[in-house]
Formats: structure tokens, sequence, C-alpha cells
């Protein structure tokens, strides 16, 4: 089967940073996204990593480590509107692009 | 905007019905993918076209079906419709096919609310 986990949610202050962590097992690996999604609106792609390192944009990051099926999604200089939830998927090959559940990150003033 | 055009984007119906979802892809992409979004369980795979064909399928019911037209447009087909299929219902359409690094664009997605 394919598991993705990430925290379910995290708290952060205005203008701090964050890392929220995405480990996974799958039966394949293509390459791992990250999505940002506020409430009730449609996900929006943040980032795209195939190799292992740093990918940076802007105030956002992401890590990735294939040997330890380990990613995670840095963002700085947080703002208000950084508050929704990022989804972390992996290309699993076979056309298949699964998701974690998400973590709600909660930016407070 | 993400060009990617869902239609309802509510509906209310009653358990047994059965309902019609409709996405019309951004202009020039070949793939459509359906995704189901329930509170507990996070953005699902129901299944993808690829230029008319399907090409992969996830943990789709047997009551659900899809199809996409020669116009690229496609539809997901719920029926005999129980509570649990109360969801929130993305589609999402790409270039190629996801096998790539191709990046998904989302719908505003269709809220199904099943009484």
């Amino acid at each position: 089967g394919q598991n993705i986990d990430q925290p379910t949610e995290m708290t952060a202050t205005e203008g701090a940073i964050v890392q929220i962590n995405c480990t996974y097992q799958t039966s394949g690996f293509n390459g791992l996204f990250w999505y940002q999604q506020h409430a009730g609106e449609a996900p929006t792609f943040l980032s795209y990593n195939v190799l292992d390192g740093l990918e940076e944009k802007g105030r956002f990051s992401s890590f990735l480590s294939r040997s330890k099926g380990y990613s995670y999604l840095l963002l700085k200089e947080l703002q208000m509107k950084d508050s929704a939830s990022y989804l972390c998927a992996v290309n699993t090959g076979f056309q298949k692009l699964v998701f974690g559940t998400g973590t709600r990150l909660l930016v407070s003033p | 905007d993400s060009g990617v055009t869902q239609t309802p984007k509510h509906l209310i119906t009653a358990t047994g019905q059965r309902v019609t979802l409709r996405c019309s892809p951004r202009s020039g992409d070949l793939s459509v993918y359906w995704y189901q979004q329930s509170l507990d369980q996070g953005l699902q795979f129901l299944i993808q076209y690829y230029n008319g064909e399907e090409r992969a399928k996830g943990n789709i019911l047997e009551r659900f079906s899809a199809q996409q037209f020669p116009d690229l447009h496609s539809e997901l087909n719920l029926s005999s419709l129980e509570l649990g299929d109360s969801a929130l219902y993305f589609c999402a359409s790409s270039v190629g096919q996801v096998a790539t690094n191709e990046k998904l664009f989302f719908g505003s997605g269709t809220q199904l609310s099943v009484l």
C-alpha cells in the first residue's frame, strides 16, 4: 500500500519559521510535490522535488531525502495568509499521485 | 483562477440518487484527474483519463464511473448515493501524464451533500 504521513496540525507566529514534515512509504517513487490549500478552495502547486536536496522558492523551500523517505516544507517570514493546509503528494509512478492527509497550519499574530 | 472549470459548485441530493459532476480542463491539457476529499481522509485519487482513455484507477467505487469526451471535458457519475459519499470532489488537469514532473491544476470543486 501507499503510506504518506504528515502532522495533522501546527501553529506558528507571524514572522516565524515553520517546518512541515512528510514521510512516505510507497510502492514507487517518481517525485514529491507540495500543494497549498486554503479552506474551501482548490489545492495550488508549491514545489516539486525528485532529487535529494533543497529547492528554494522565495519564502518557501522544500527538501527531499529519498533514502529516508522524507521531505519537509520550510516556510520563512510567516504571514497570516500562510494559514492553510499543506499537502504532501508522492508520484508513485503508473500515473498516480498519492496525497497525504495534509497539515493544517495556523498562523497567529 | 486555475483555468479548470467544475460544475456545479454545490449539489444536494438524497440517498439512492444519481448525480453527474462535470469538469472542463485547462486549454491544451490532455489529462483529467478526479479526486475525492473528505474531512478525515484527505485527497483520495479516484481516476485519471488521458486524451479520452482511462489511464489510472484509484479506490473508485463500482457505483462511480467517469469518462472523458472528445472535447476533453470529463464527467464523474455517482450512483446509488450513500451518506458517506458526501465530500468535496475535485477535478484536476495537466498537459501530459503525471509520470513526469507535471503539476496538477485543480478546479474549485463540487461540494456534494447526500441527505
